[in-house]
């Protein structure tokens, strides 16, 4: 167990949707990313928050956007959604420390229908 | 920008047997770090090994040890004494170091099977 959580652990929409996937960093960790799995593009980061300001930015689209709250959980917001979009989407955190380790959330596994 | 190649989509090795996974990457960044990420059937994403460029020394974590090659840009995965429970996808991973951490450029990972 990572300490890192993520609900809901399954979601399955429709496409046009919009959904909200949650993200609660470890303790003390305050930044937080995220990254989507999909088997055409693998691994890839979508943004990166620290402790509530966004830091980077990778391929999300304009369709997604995200938030890190004043309590340092994170939520990532799709809409519209289209079939191309059903992957799994991975919330990490990290400690500002010299370890640069990030910790994996167990994943939610978005299938767009 | 970088980038993170892994050539081997899939591989198999014999249970008690070693295995070497490749790795390269490309980057005109001097400090950084590299991480070997293990991801069994269950998805969750497990550290397996990390690297600091600016060690020479490769690092090891029990079965698991590698091979840095700073100036080829190369990273390898070698596993010794394979378990049954070894079997996952494994993403090599690519982070520059920055005022604060940074996020992590994946390869597309490679497949590895152990067989009884």
């Amino acid at each position: 167990d990572s300490g890192v959580t993520q609900t809901p652990k399954h979601l399955i929409t429709a496409t046009g949707q919009r959904v909200t996937l949650r993200c609660s960093p470890r303790s003390g960790d305050l930044s937080v990313y995220w990254y989507q799995q999909s088997l055409d593009q693998g691994l890839q980061f979508l943004i990166q928050y620290y402790n509530g300001e966004e830091r980077a930015k990778g391929n999300i689209l304009e369709r997604f956007s995200a938030q890190q709250f004043p309590d340092l959980h994170s939520e990532l917001n799709l809409s519209s959604l289209e079939l191309g979009d059903s992957a799994l989407y991975f919330c990490a955190s990290s400690p500002e420390s010299s370890s640069y380790e990030q910790y994996f959330g167990p994943g939610t596994r978005l299938t767009v229908t | 920008a970088q980038t993170v190649t892994q050539s081997q989509p899939e591989m198999s090795v014999q249970e008690a047997e070693t295995v070497t996974l490749s790795c390269t990457y490309d980057t005109s960044e001097n400090n950084y770090y590299l991480f070997w990420y293990k991801q069994p059937p269950s998805r969750q994403m497990i550290l397996v090994i990390r690297q600091e460029a600016y060690k020479q020394q490769n690092a090891t974590e029990n079965r698991f040890s590698v091979n840095f090659q700073k100036a080829a840009k190369s990273f390898s995965l070698k596993i010794s004494d394979s378990q049954l429970g070894d079997t996952a996808m494994y993403f090599c991973a690519f982070m520059k170091l920055a005022s604060g951490n940074t996020p992590l450029v994946f390869g597309k990972g490679t497949r590895l099977s152990v067989i009884a």
